[in-house]
């Protein structure tokens, strides 16, 4: 049975610096991990999808990596903004046969002071 | 293009009733899947439609329903609700068969009292 971890599960740091979450799962069977962005009471939007066949995926100040060895992915946020205060989510996607299915992790709460 | 939008945005039931929400995709996805989240089980898979068709089911009790039309929009039905059906129910959509990046809606904010 998959499991998705995020830890930890609240994060808070100054203006500037550089943020990095993380994301494992127990499964590397994956298609593909996605990272999502959720703001208070809001829906998710899609930050970064990394296909299983790739290592990382960067997209301005964020980047992904992937590695399905060890059952890890990070995600990468320089500079970070107040703006940036979210809750990250990681999600996992099932190969074909389940497709269209997530399963998720907790989430990490980050609070970027000004 | 538009996104993902949900009707309604926020609902107010007592428990016993029955409610449907509804989900429309990004112009061109053909995929919708449905998902619960609740501060104590986080976000959870409920199903996912397909050219009508339901794919995938999560594990969730028959009182969850759900099903898709022509035009791709989709509704989920929960019958006799109950106060643990509290949550915030999100849709999500893909473009066909070859991408798995999903595009979520704002979501429908339930409260069963």
């Amino acid at each position: 049975k998959q499991e998705v971890t995020q830890i930890p599960a609240a994060l808070s740091v100054p203006e500037g610096e550089n943020l990095v979450l993380n994301c494992s799962f127990t499964d590397s069977a994956i298609y593909n991990l996605q990272w999502f962005r959720q703001d208070p009471g809001k829906g998710l939007t899609s930050l970064l999808l990394i296909q299983s066949s790739q290592r990382e995926q960067t997209s301005g100040r964020l980047n992904a990596s992937l590695d399905k060895s060890s059952g890890r992915s990070t995600l990468y946020i320089a500079a970070s903004q107040p703006g940036d205060s979210a809750t990250y989510l990681c999600a996992v996607g099932y190969p074909v046969g389940l497709r269209g299915r997530l399963q998720f992790g907790a989430g990490t709460q980050v609070v970027v002071t000004p | 293009k538009a996104g993902v939008t949900q009707t309604p945005r926020y609902l107010i039931k007592t428990r016993g009733q029955q409610v449907t929400l509804s989900c429309s995709p990004i112009s061109g996805h053909r995929s919708v899947s449905w998902y619960q989240q609740t501060p104590g089980q986080g976000l959870q898979f409920l199903f996912e439609y397909f050219s009508e068709t339901q794919r995938n089911k999560g594990n969730f009790p028959g009182r969850f329903s759900g099903r898709q039309f022509s035009n791709s929009r989709s509704e989920m039905n929960v019958s006799t609700l109950e106060l643990g059906d509290s949550a915030l129910y999100l849709c999500a959509s893909t473009f066909g068969q070859s991408s798995y990046e999903q595009y979520f809606g704002p979501g429908t904010r339930l409260t069963v009292t």
